[in-house]
């Protein structure tokens, strides 16, 4: 079955230190994202990218990179620069396309990052 | 900016109907769309609308007035396991930036 997979499922970091999430789908999708929710509030857009090694900022890009260097493949990177990581992050893909259909977002399981 | 508006927790009776409001203000509107997350889990698509009026799929369906700004998801025959927080997002551009609510809590009771 088609899918998006997230890993680790659970991190912890100590403050200063840089973690990696994974994130890897098999939807053949063109388009994927990073979002991050906090309790009680919805998500934001950290980083999306549209096509093969090309990436755009989001609404809260600050302290956080990513790379695009297969279809399948979207890690994202909570460097030491991020403030306040604690939080869910997840990973969604989409088709790419002008109807609003083919953005329908589909989403990974999710990672929960806390910082000790 | 982007502004997206709902109600931060509803309660309703489990066989009841239940209507899910969400007002927006964007820079910018290719879609609005509903997901549904339960708690500690991803959100799962439930529903969009483009032009106005309404969609509907089963027990769920979705309004749209895009000159008011506003939408609704209405659930049919309640169950509990439509206990559940309910997002709101608007596709901003066709490029497939979508802006979020911070999304309504539905807890159905007995």
């Amino acid at each position: 079955d088609g899918g998006i997979t997230q890993s680790p499922k659970y991190l912890f970091r100590k403050e200063g230190q840089n973690v990696t999430l994974s994130c890897e789908q098999n939807l053949n999708h063109d388009a994927m994202y990073w979002y991050r929710q906090d309790p009680g509030q919805g998500l934001r857009l950290i980083y999306y990218s549209q096509i093969v090694n090309d990436f755009q900022k989001g609404d809260i890009a600050e302290g956080y990179s990513v790379s695009r260097e297969k279809k399948e493949s979207f890690p994202l990177t909570v460097t030491s620069a991020q403030k306040n990581p604690t939080a869910f992050y997840l990973c969604a893909s989409s088709i790419v396309g002008g109807s609003a259909g083919a953005n329908v977002l589909t989403f990974g399981a999710g990672s929960r990052l806390t910082v000790l | 900016g982007q502004n997206i508006d709902q109600p931060t927790e509803m309660t309703a009776t489990e066989g009841a109907i239940v209507q899910i409001n969400c007002t927006y203000q964007t820079s910018g509107f290719n879609g609005l769309f509903w997901y549904q997350q339960h708690a500690g889990e991803a959100p799962t698509f439930l529903s969009y609308n483009v032009l106005d009026g309404l969609e509907e799929k089963g027990r769920f369906s979705s309004f749209l007035s895009r000159s008011k700004g506003y939408s609704y998801l209405l659930l049919k025959e309640l169950q509990m396991k439509d206990s559940a927080s309910y997002l709101c997002a608007v596709l901003v551009t066709n490029a497939g930036k979508s802006t979020f609510g911070d999304g309504t809590t539905l807890t159905v009771k007995p």
